[in-house]
């Protein structure tokens, strides 16, 4: 099972474009990345999901370089509500998916 | 649409117990995942049922065991229960069970064991 690190915890200002890098160097060739956002004493809620290159949705962009060993989640412009946990996750089937702790992201004012 | 709901949504148990949790997955989704969160950790894999039957299990003792039923509805037992297994439990269905999966799940049975 693929593993990834990504940092424990980010701050962040209003307005702000927020990267949270994760490393993911097991990553297998039908893996697909995935990031996925959690606030307190809820489920975690899907962001986008990615195989190779560019993916951007409304909400959030995805890249992935060539060798797919990393991936960077981007964020424009944050505001106070998206203070929340974020996860990066490799696999295809959720049996494979593997949540570590997640990089905490604090907006701030 | 309805989102993945799950019941009760707090429960306070004693050590030695046996609990019940309930799922009922997206319309239209045949595969339900079930987690457990222990606080200031990401979710952990338990179990995955696709058309009733399961298709995968994390690292958890005999004492858990799950079902999905015709309606794709799941329930996940947790027997003889331990304070270690206070946590927030995840129910997450999903419309594919290979390939790239995306989760959508529920906000969670908070269980409290004491």
């Amino acid at each position: 099972l693929a593993k990834t690190t990504q940092p424990i915890s980010m701050d962040s200002y209003e307005g702000q474009e927020v990267n949270i890098t994760c490393s993911h160097n097991n990553i297998a060739t039908n893996d697909y990345i995935t990031w996925y956002q959690q606030f307190p004493s809820q489920g975690p809620r899907f962001i986008i999901q990615g195989y190779k290159t560019k993916v951007t949705n409304e909400v959030a962009s995805l890249f992935i370089p060539a060798d797919r060993k990393s991936s960077t989640l981007s964020l424009p412009r944050v505001s106070l509500s998206d203070t929340a946990v974020y996860y990066c996750l490799v696999g295809g089937s959720a049996r494979q998916l593997t949540f570590g702790s997640g990089t905490q992201l604090t907006v701030l004012p | 649409d309805a989102g993945v709901t799950q019941s009760p949504t707090h429960l306070i148990k004693t050590r030695g117990q046996h609990v019940t949790l309930r799922c009922s997955p997206i319309s239209g989704h045949k595969s339900v995942s079930w987690y457990q969160q222990v606080l200031g950790q990401g979710p952990q894999f338990i179990f995955q049922y696709y058309e009733k039957e399961e298709r995968g299990r994390g690292n958890f003792p005999d004492r858990f065991s799950a079902r999905q039923f015709p309606n794709y509805s799941s329930e996940l037992n947790v027997n003889a229960l331990l304070l270690g297994d206070s946590a927030l439990y995840l129910c997450a269905s999903s419309p594919l069970v290979q390939g790239s999966e995306k989760l959508f799940f529920g906000s969670g049975t908070q269980l409290s064991v004491l």
